[in-house]
């Protein structure tokens, strides 16, 4: 059971910007842990987009970026191209429940 | 270039048991902590377990504890997920991948899809 909220689907058309959301709680983004972003296109495993709140591995696009504020965090893809159509998933570690690693509900973004 | 390559996919009937693996490559140092996520059909993904492969210290999620077994063999670098009595609702595909201390996973392995039926 996800503890951390995020839209089941944003879209927009090539070119545009979307925002994704990750809402969590005071004890895993409002505590201090830091929020993880990952890219899964279909059939495929899962792969880091974003790693501590806003830093992107060698080989991501510049037009990928993360922010955090409070209990929330975001990702956000600027000039959306056809080839970033995915599920997006944030990710981040939570105090309660004897300490785990939580993954967000999941968004699928689609390119119109 | 750390690398995770995943035992292949499984068909099983209730009740039976299963150990897939994940062989992992590449690193510069002896031990990593790798963790298993699983994923459901067309749901998100879901954190299992941990291990640490210096010490084979696992650690599970409260939803997966008493469900499967974590462990290690250090001298082959591979983690296994373990099954003494598969469900139908084990039908999933499950993906180990490698932490990067304190908190993110990168990279990760490939996927095994179990598939549980009678």
């Amino acid at each position: 059971q996800s503890v951390l909220t995020q839209p089941p689907s944003v879209s927009g058309a090539p070119g545009q910007r979307v925002t994704i959301s990750c809402s969590g709680s005071s004890s895993n983004i409002g505590a201090g842990y830091d929020v993880h972003w990952y890219q899964q296109l279909p059939g495929t495993a899962p792969k880091l987009l974003i790693y501590g709140n806003t830093n992107r591995p060698s080989g991501v696009p510049d037009r990928f970026s993360g922010s955090k504020s409070g209990t929330s965090a975001s990702l956000a893809i600027t000039g959306l191209q056809a080839e970033d159509e995915a599920d997006y998933y944030c990710q981040s570690y939570d105090s309660s429940l004897s300490g785990s690693y939580v993954f967000g509900t999941g968004t699928k973004v689609t390119v119109l | 270039e750390v690398q995770l390559v995943q035992s292949g996919a499984e068909v099983k009937k209730p009740g039976e048991s299963l150990k897939i693996s994940c062989k992992a490559s590449g690193y510069t140092f002896t031990s990593y902590w790798i963790g298993w996520v699983r994923q459901m059909p067309g749901k998100g993904l879901e954190w299992m377990g941990i291990i640490y492969l210096g010490d084979s210290d696992a650690r599970y999620s409260p939803s997966f504890q008493g469900q499967v077994t974590i462990s290690a063999d250090k001298s082959i670098s591979t983690a296994y997920l373990q099954w003494s009595s598969l469900k139908a609702s084990d039908t999933a595909m499950y993906y180990c991948a490698n932490i990067i201390t304190p908190s993110w996973f990168d990279p990760w392995g490939q996927g095994t899809l179990v598939t549980v039926s009678s």
